[in-house]
């Protein structure tokens, strides 16, 4: 079955870093792969959707890569601040249906 | 307005009674979507409501009753639920085509004593 593999480990970053999370698929081959950002006991929201003919797509201080020869999505935070703490979640979906197949998240801390 | 409501925020209900999650949303968005979250997991999908009619049950219990009234609206009906069912029950609603992205309801933590 389809699978989304994302650091299990909490990311821990110091002030105005790049934080870099990784998000590996296996078993499918996604046409578009999506990252949500969560808070604790909140809904997860959109960040955003790449589609496997664009290798990069950044919004703001965002930027994330998609390489359908690894089977790899990478996220980058760049100039990171204490308000991007959070979870990263990497989804997408399979097949025909409505259903995402989703990660595990990534928990980010970024600390002053 | 990119916004998905849900209610109520909280609820705290015990094994024998009936209650109803309600979302809403108005972005003309045709998909609507029950998730059922527990801690340190990703949401689990458990219905999909597509042009107000279900076109996915991820094998759900009976005890959740899912409803679309119209476009806007869903509810998800509660009956003899159990501890286990304690959750955050996310809704989210998307655009039919592309690479569904979905918004997402602020959630509503249930409580089953």
């Amino acid at each position: 079955s389809q699978k989304i593999e994302q650091n299990s480990e909490a990311l821990n970053i110091q002030e105005g870093k790049t934080a870099t999370l990784t998000c590996n698929y296996t078993n499918y081959s996604p046409a578009y792969l999506q990252w949500y950002r969560q808070d604790p006991g909140r809904g997860p929201v959109f960040l955003l959707l790449i589609r496997e003919n664009e290798k990069e797509k950044r919004k703001e201080r965002l930027k994330v890569t998609f390489d359908t020869t690894l089977k790899q999505s990478l996220f980058h935070i760049t100039a990171s601040q204490p308000a991007d703490s959070a979870t990263y979640l990497c989804a997408f979906r399979a097949g025909n249906n409505r259903k995402l197949i989703w990660g595990l998240g990534t928990s980010l801390a970024v600390n002053p | 307005d990119t916004e998905v409501t849900q209610t109520p925020k909280h609820l705290v209900m015990g094994m024998t009674n009936k209650k109803s999650l309600k979302c809403e949303q108005h972005m003309g968005h045709r998909a609507m979507y029950w998730y059922k979250q527990k801690a340190k997991k990703p949401p689990e999908l458990m219905f999909v409501y597509s042009y107000e009619k279900l076109s996915i049950n991820e094998s759900v219990p009976s005890r959740f009753s899912p409803e679309c009234p119209n476009s806007s609206l869903l509810n998800l009906h509660l009956h003899a639920l159990q501890p286990e069912d304690s959750a955050l029950y996310l809704c989210a609603s998307s655009q039919l085509g592309g690479g569904d992205t979905q918004y997402f309801g602020p959630g509503t933590r249930l409580t089953v004593l």
